[in-house]
């Protein structure tokens, strides 16, 4: 069975553009959340999403965007990049009711410039 | 979600025993205990779980005390790719729905040859 898929691997942008992730689930894994990963920071959750439907979100300001399609993939969207947007974008998926147990992507690391 | 101290870094040999310790003093009684692990340039991987007695799995075991307000991850017998920062998670799952994991700094293992 292949694990959660995101793409791309590596970005670099510029300030003020705005970029989209993409995560691919386990097959049959409904729940999508996503995290953000600095070294300052930590991993922090952003939002998650079940039957395309954003259930919960972290603390965080509205340029962090993100949807859930009918096949359970997602995409995350930030607007208006700031330098400190620079790091390691995870996802992660579980099976509809398995909710303790996250299996995650590798990740994609976003550099602002 | 209540707050997890673990040490900064430990230390260990390769094939020998690692208890990885964890104290939640201000654990609530529906409040699960998750271990989850990052390897290097990696996703967090799931390690185990439990809510009040002793679980084993075949990665680890979990030590959990009788007053809850601590407990030790067990890997049996570390080998050089158990080297990885370990997360002590605590989780709330009575309400259902994938709530955001809240990663502390988690402790980084370091495993000798």
């Amino acid at each position: 069975k292949a694990g959660v898929t995101q793409t791309p691997r590596y970005l670099i942008k510029t300030r003020g553009q705005q970029v989209t992730l993409s995560c691919s689930p386990i097959s049959g894994h409904r729940s999508v959340s996503w995290y953000q990963q600095t070294p300052g920071q930590g991993l922090q959750f952003l939002f998650e999403y079940f039957s395309e439907t954003q259930r919960n979100k972290g603390n965080f300001p509205g340029r962090f965007s993100g949807r859930q399609f009918s096949n359970s993939r997602s995409e995350m969207n930030v607007s208006t990049l700031e330098l400190g947007d620079s790091a390691l974008y995870l996802c992660a998926s579980s099976l509809a009711g398995q909710v303790e147990k996250l299996f995650f992507g590798s990740g994609t690391q976003l550099s602002v410039l | 979600d209540a707050k997890t101290t673990q040490p900064n870094s430990m230390e260990s040999n390769e094939e020998e025993p690692v208890h990885l310790p964890c104290n939640h003093s201000t654990i609530s009684g529906t409040d699960y205990i998750h271990w989850y692990r990052q390897l290097p340039s990696q996703g967090p991987e799931y390690v185990i779980h439990g809510l009040t007695s002793n679980v084993n799995n075949r990665m680890a075991s979990l030590a959990i005390a009788e007053d809850r307000k601590s407990s030790t991850l067990i890997l049996h017998r570390a080998t050089l790719r158990d080297a990885a920062v370990y997360y002590c998670i605590l989780r709330d799952d009575v309400g259902g729905g994938a709530d955001g994991l809240t990663f502390g700094k988690g402790t980084h293992l370091i495993i000798q040859p």
